[in-house]
Order: structure tokens, then sequence, then C-alpha cells
């Protein structure tokens, strides 16, 4: 089974308006941590925002925010305002825990969704 | 400035040719990783480095091999390169992440591979 589903593999959406980008997980894990990671056309990743599993309120990074719904799981990416440069590819991954506590940080991403910003 | 350092940046190979990625990071990180991405299926962990001198597969291992000799480089080996093995390859490091802190990766630039 898909551990990460990203369902939407392109979004558009106006400049200045929100979006939201859509990421499910699947864990039988009680401890783990959602990202969400920026790939513009020039190809690097940027780390965007993260949120632990046991944290208990919303991930918020300027203009990102993760809603994060854990009965659901689902951890969507809002962007408000949306702006040119937001253009790029978005990708949802999960860190699981294991027993033990520490885990050392393989990512399992999702297949991406690619964002369009219209002006 | 600190980071990771992917080489080459893009290759173009010959089916049946051995080829070696390289990276290396300067930001004393544990842990290592490589990466390939592929439209539609995002980015699969080849293999992995939880320290120096241990390895450990990924989810899509086959065909490729990996050392850690040192803290800092984690080359990627293709000992006979398949058309199949055409895509972008990203090498990440992290801390390795507990309850303090995220774990979050920093990747590298990506290496471009065509197999042809």
């Amino acid at each position: 089974a898909q551990k990460i589903t990203q369902t939407q593999p392109g979004m558009f959406v106006q400049e200045k308006e929100a979006v939201t980008l859509d990421c499910t997980y699947d864990t039988s894990d009680p401890s783990y941590g959602l990202f969400w990671y920026k790939q513009p056309s020039s190809g690097e990743m940027i780390f965007l925002i993260y949120q632990g599993s046991y944290d208990q309120q919303n991930a918020t990074e300027g203009r990102y925010s993760l809603n994060f719904q854990k009965a659901r799981k689902s951890a969507n990416l809002v962007i408000s305002a949306s702006q040119l440069g937001d253009s790029a590819m978005y990708f949802c991954a999960m860190r699981e825990f294991y027993a033990g506590g520490t885990s050392y940080g393989k990512l399992t991403f999702g297949q991406g969704t690619i964002l369009t910003v219209h002006p | 400035i600190a980071g990771i350092t992917q080489a080459p940046t893009s290759q173009i190979l010959a089916a049946g040719r051995r080829m070696t990625l390289r990276c290396t990071q300067d930001m004393r990180h544990n842990a290592m990783y490589w990466y390939r991405q592929d439209l539609g299926l995002g980015l699969r962990l080849i293999h992995y480095s939880n320290t120096a001198g241990t390895t450990g597969k990924g989810e899509v291992p086959d065909g490729y091999s990996v050392s850690r000799a040192n803290t800092d480089d984690f080359p990627l080996t293709l000992a006979s390169a398949v058309p199949s093995q055409t895509s972008v390859y990203f090498c990440a490091s992290s801390d390795g992440g507990g309850f303090a802190n995220t774990g979050e990766l920093f990747f590298g630039e990506g290496s471009r591979l065509t197999v042809l």
C-alpha cells in the first residue's frame, strides 16, 4: 500500500488566491513526522514545513500552513496569497519513528503535485 | 556555503557501462541517502547510510551499490547501467532526527543520468 498519496497530479490557482495541496498517509506507527518540499523548475528540493504526529497545533511557516487531520491521516499543505514564484512541484513526505524512539530519517515521498500559478 | 555537492550534474551513459555518482556533504550529518526521481513516482529511496561504515537498502536498490567510508562521502555506483536507470538522482543528508528535531533532509542539486 502507498504510504504517501498525493491525488492531484496538477493544480491551478490564480495569483493572490489560496490553494490546498492534498496529502494522505498510511502508517501504524504512533510517532511520525510529515514534511512538504517544493521543487521549482530549476530542480532543487526546498524544505517548506514540518508537522510532528504529537504536535497539537497545525504547523505554519509564513504563507505555508499544514492542515493536519490525524484521524483522517491527512496532511494538506495550504498556500495563502499565491505568488507566481510558487509555481513548482510539491512533494509530501513522511518519516516514521520506529520502536525505540529514534529513526534515522528515511523519508517516504508521494508522487508530487505540480502547481501552476496564473497571473 | 555548507551543503551537499553532487557530481556530475548531468551524464549520458551507454548501457552496460559502470558509473559512479559522487556525493559529499560538509554538515557532519550522520545519515545520508540516495533517491531517484521519476515522473509520476516521486522520489524513491535507493540506499541509505545511518552512519559511516554502515549502509542499508531502500525501496529500489537493485542495480545500485553504495559505500560509506567516512562521514562526508556517499558515492552511488551503477555496476552495469541499463536504460531503466535513466533518472534524476538526489543525494541527501540529515542529522537523523528524533523527538527533539525534525530530521529534515538536505538535498544536493541532483544528477541527471541518461542511459542509452
